[in-house]
């Protein structure tokens, strides 16, 4: 099966820069998104295909996908951004495929 | 704007069959993309569990396919999950989404529902 790993916490300043990993083999070969999950709420989609933002997601959250591991970047971080963070891929064999998640902690 | 809607009972009894459908709205089904349930067990992370077409045809978690089916009712404009066999660890919140792609391995989750708790306990 086809997995991807994701740090279970990463920590970041208020106003600073935050990266969140997904590592998988070749994941740069695939296309990567990710979803910002709230507590009691359902997951929200805010990169798809590597790097490209829906519509009414701040442009402070980008996306990229290289070799072994895919990052989600959050620039100039808010409070509002303390979240669970998930990034999904599609393989060939087993489908739709989740990282574990994880928990961002704005300090 | 598409809405989805989880609906179905909140408690399942070990053994049985966990039903839920999913009621979407301000998109008719017919019009294409697939659909999909996604479950999350309580403080735990994303597990997806399959996928349906407008025309039916389905792609399933092969760690659930042989407990696992997704039909579509187009008339309704609704889908539906079944697992059969059902124990503790089936015990979950369920989410339906639309599942949007550009072609080839490009795959996510646009719009999801509210999610709906499902306990599995006798």
């Amino acid at each position: 099966s086809y997995d991807l790993s994701q740090p279970p916490s990463v920590s970041v300043f208020l106003g600073q820069t935050a990266s969140i990993t997904c590592s998988g083999d070749k994941v740069g070969d695939k296309y990567v998104c990710w979803y910002q999950q709230k507590p009691g709420q359902s997951p929200v989609l805010v990169i798809y295909q590597d790097n490209k933002r829906p519509s009414g997601i701040p442009e402070r959250f980008s996306g990229s996908n290289s070799g072994n591991t895919a990052t989600l970047t959050i620039s100039g971080t808010q409070a509002v951004d303390e979240a669970d963070y998930y990034c999904q891929a599609w393989d060939s064999r087993t489908y739709v495929v989740f990282g574990g998640g994880t928990k961002l902690t704005v300090l | 704007q598409v809405q989805l809607q989880e609906s179905g009972p909140g408690l399942v009894k070990p053994s049985e069959t966990l039903s839920l459908t999913c009621a979407v709205s301000g998109y008719s089904i017919s019009s294409g993309y697939y659909w999909g349930w996604i479950r999350q067990p309580p403080g735990k992370g994303l597990e997806w569990i399959g996928n349906v077409y407008q025309s039916g045809s389905t792609f399933y978690n092969p760690s659930l396919k042989s407990r696992v089916t997704i039909s579509v009712d187009t008339s309704n404009n609704r889908f539906s999950l079944k697992l059969n066999s059902v124990t503790a660890a089936d015990t979950a919140v369920y989410y339906c989404a639309r599942r949007s792609s550009l072609g080839g391995s490009s795959s996510w989750f646009d719009s999801w529902g509210q999610g709906a708790l499902v306990t599995v306990s006798s």
